[in-house]
């Protein structure tokens, strides 16, 4: 069962607009979300993380959302560059349980950013 | 900071024949080491998992296998490659801070093809 979906499988955006990717968990005990990036080939790499403590993280141009009600999270992109053409996935977790600590991923959006 | 090494980068090999991918971790100690794979046009699968040395959860039954003989290196192996074993297989590492577990870094993969 997937407990992680991002339900679209892609996204593209003009260059200079805002990028929303959007993320839905089931299991109300994820108390500690990351999205990735990741190119083609490559391993993905960390780009933003928020805690179940807050409901909105910034960093740069990327933002993370995060509405526990709704058991909904989304990534903005402002404004979107043709680098940040890439799939994002995002993952959830139990912060502190102390069973492997898995993080539970999405199936990914790939973003393309027309210039 | 973590680095993940990954090799081989590449592996083409036939149905039947065996596999050893290996990864080994720096800049840490007592990490939790993971595999995953990611098959064409899906997400990240979890595959196994370790919290410590001799020590494999595995995540998904299937004719792969994961060794963990010293604490910074995670082996996945196989007795007998299947044509759905094709995938790109990524290494992750995590370790905690300050009591809490943070975000996974994740090794270059490696991009297998089963023929």
């Amino acid at each position: 069962d997937q407990q992680v979906k991002q339900n679209s499988p892609s996204l593209s955006v003009q260059e200079g607009r805002i990028s929303i990717l959007n993320c839905d968990y089931t299991n109300s005990m994820f108390d500690y979300f990351l999205w990735y990036k990741k190119y083609p080939a490559e391993g993905p790499t960390f780009l933003i993380s928020i805690s179940s403590i807050k409901d909105k993280n910034e960093d740069g141009r990327f933002t993370v959302f995060l509405n526990k009600s709704a058991k909904h999270l989304s990534l903005h992109i402002v404004p979107s560059q043709p680098g940040d053409s890439a799939v994002y996935f995002c993952a959830a977790s139990e912060v502190s349980v102390d069973t492997g600590n898995q993080f539970y991923f999405g199936t990914g959006t790939s973003l393309t950013v027309i210039p | 900071s973590q680095t993940i090494h990954q090799w081989p980068a590449t592996l083409v090999q036939p149905v039947g024949s065996p596999l050893s991918l290996e990864c080994t971790v720096e800049g840490t100690s007592n990490p939790n080491l993971y595999w995953y794979r990611q098959a064409a046009g899906r997400g990240l699968q979890l595959l196994f998992y370790s919290v410590g040395i001799g020590q494999i959860s595995s995540e998904v039954p299937q004719n792969l296998s994961a060794s963990r003989p010293q604490d910074r290196q995670f082996i996945l192996s196989s007795k007998k490659l299947l044509l759905s074993d094709s995938g790109f297989y990524l290494c992750a590492s995590r370790t905690k801070t300050g009591g809490y577990y943070n975000e996974q870094f994740f090794g270059p993969g490696t991009r297998l093809t089963v023929l």
